[in-house]
C-alpha cells in the first residue's frame, strides 16, 4: 500500500518552455501532497504543499508564479515548471501523507533537464 | 528555529555489523520522526517511524527515540552491501504537516 507515483520520470525541454509533472497516490486518497527538489548531492528541499481544493502553500524563496501546483482531486497533483531556464534543471519528487501518523510517500521523482 | 542535524559521514562499516545513525533536533514540541533511505539519484523510501520514547524495531531495523536529550536513533543490524545509502532523518513539529529533514547521513558497508 501508499504508492506514489510520478509522470514522467525524466523529461528534457528547451529553455523558455513549461513542463507539467504529475503525481498520483495510486492506492489512497491525499488530502495533502508536498514537492520537493533535490540538486545532485544536496539534501530535499521542500517547495510548497499542495491542499486538494484550495491554492497551494509555498515555501519561502520559491516563485508561485513560476511553480505553478495544482490539486483538483485526491488523487492528482500536478507541478508545472513555467518558462523553464538551465538553473531549474533539478531532480523533483512529490509526497503524498498517509497513515495514522501522516507519514509520507514519496514518488520515484522526475529528473528534469533543461537545455 | 527548527532544524534537524545529522552528521554527513561516510559512516563505513563492515558488512554484518551494526551501523548506527543518529541525529539530533532543536524544538521539544516535536511530534513524530521519521527515517527514509535514499539510493544514489532515486527518492527516499520510508524505512520506519516513531512518535514516543524507547525503542521500536522493524526487522533488522531499531529506531530508538529520546525526547528528553533530543536525539533519535536508527540501528541496523547485520549490515549488508545493499543497506549503503544515505539516510535521512525527518521530524514532525507539532502544528506542522511538513516535515524538516537533516541533510542525511551516507553510510557505506563494505563486502
Amino acid at each position: 500500500g501508499a504508492v506514489v507515483s510520478q509522470h514522467p520520470s525524466w523529461v528534457i525541454c528547451k529553455s523558455g518552455t513549461s513542463v507539467k509533472i504529475e503525481c498520483r497516490s495510486l492506492d489512497f486518497q491525499a488530502t495533502t501532497m508536498f514537492w520537493y527538489r533535490q540538486f545532485p548531492k544536496q539534501s530535499l528541499m521542500l517547495m510548497a504543499t499542495s491542499n486538494e481544493g484550495s491554492k497551494a502553500t509555498y515555501e519561502q524563496g520559491v516563485e508561485k508564479d513560476k511553480f505553478l501546483i495544482n490539486h483538483a482531486s485526491l488523487t492528482l497533483s500536478t507541478l508545472t515548471v513555467t518558462s523553464a531556464h538551465p538553473e531549474d534543471s533539478s531532480f523533483y519528487i512529490c509526497s503524498a501523507s498517509h497513515g495514522a501518523y501522516n507519514e509520507q510517500f514519496f514518488g520515484p521523482g522526475t529528473r528534469l533537464t533543461v537545455l | 528555529q527548527k532544524e534537524v542535524e545529522q552528521n554527513s559521514g561516510p559512516l563505513s562499516v563492515p558488512e554484518g555489523a551494526i551501523a548506527s545513525l543518529n541525529c539530533t533536533y532543536s524544538d521539544r514540541g516535536s511530534q513524530s520522526f521519521f527515517w527514509y533511505r535514499q539510493y544514489s539519484g532515486k527518492s527516499p523510501e520510508l524505512i520506519m517511524f516513531i512518535y514516543s520514547n524507547g525503542d521500536k524495531e522493524d526487522g533488522r531495523f531499531t529506531a530508538q527515540l529520546n525526547k528528553a536529550s533530543q536525539y533519535v536513533s536508527l540501528l541496523i543490524r547485520d549490515s549488508q552491501p545493499s543497506d549503503s545509502a544515505t539516510y535521512l532523518c525527518a521530524v514532525r513539529y507539532s502544528g506542522y504537516s511538513t516535515l524538516t529533514f537533516g541533510k542525511g547521513t551516507m553510510l557505506l558497508v563494505s563486502p
